[in-house]
């Protein structure tokens, strides 16, 4: 059946090492995103991407890194830079970009990883 | 700037009807959102609107007034498993599909 799943659902990993954090679709999505929740605070974008090949900075994009190779695919990598880097982090998906209707515009989100540095 | 606001926390006893309120000022406004999240899990989606006015769906029911920047969520005959976070979220004009979330509204359904 369809969606969207993430692994590992918990990643733990020292202080200054790069992580890579897993997201698959098999929506047939064109557009993919990455999010970060905190307690008390809403989900914050990452990284978005239209289309493969292509990305785009999002919010809080500085310490992170994406790839599009395959649109199934879009990977995060939480880099040593990342200063904060412990949070809940939600991938998300939908069927286009700016389609200004409900049934493309709707992000369907991933289980989500739990990333601790510690 | 970009402000959403939503209550921290509710709480409703089962059977009974909530209402969750939101409300927005941005710089744009395509549209609004809003996603029920089970602690530790993923948001899942319950509502959109773009136009004033209430959608209903089933025991959910969502409302939205553009002129005050408002929207409500109404939950009808509450049950344990409504016990949850509700997030808030605006679509913003321009290219892309961005979404603007609150802090979301956390939930308590007692007995």
């Amino acid at each position: 059946d369809g969606g969207i799943t993430q692994s590992p659902k918990y990643l733990f990993r020292k202080e200054g090492q790069n992580v890579t954090l897993s997201c698959e679709q098999n929506l047939n999505h064109d557009a993919m995103y990455w999010y970060r929740q905190d307690p008390g605070q809403g989900l914050r974008l990452i990284y978005y991407s239209q289309i493969v090949n292509d990305f785009q900075k999002g919010d809080i994009a500085e310490g992170y890194s994406v790839s599009r190779e395959k649109k199934e695919s879009f990977p995060l990598t939480v880099t040593s830079a990342q200063k904060n880097p412990t949070a809940f982090y939600l991938c998300a998906s939908s069927l286009r970009q700016g389609g200004l209707t409900p049934s493309t515009d709707t992000q369907y989100f991933g289980p989500g990883t739990r990333l601790t540095v510690l | 700037g970009q402000n959403i606001d939503q209550p921290t926390e509710m709480t409703a006893t089962e059977g009974a009807i909530v209402q969750i309120n939101c409300t927005y000022q941005t710089s744009g406004f395509n549209g609004l959102f809003w996603y029920q999240q089970h602690a530790g899990e993923a948001p899942t989606f319950l509502s959109y609107n773009v136009l004033d006015g209430l959608e209903e769906k089933g025991r959910f029911s969502s409302f939205l007034s553009r002129s005050k920047g408002y929207s409500y969520l109404l939950l009808k005959e509450l049950q344990m498993k409504d016990s949850a976070s509700y997030l808030c979220a605006v679509r913003d004009v321009g290219g892309y599909n961005k979404l603007i979330f609150g802090a979301g509204t956390r939930l308590a359904v007692h007995p």
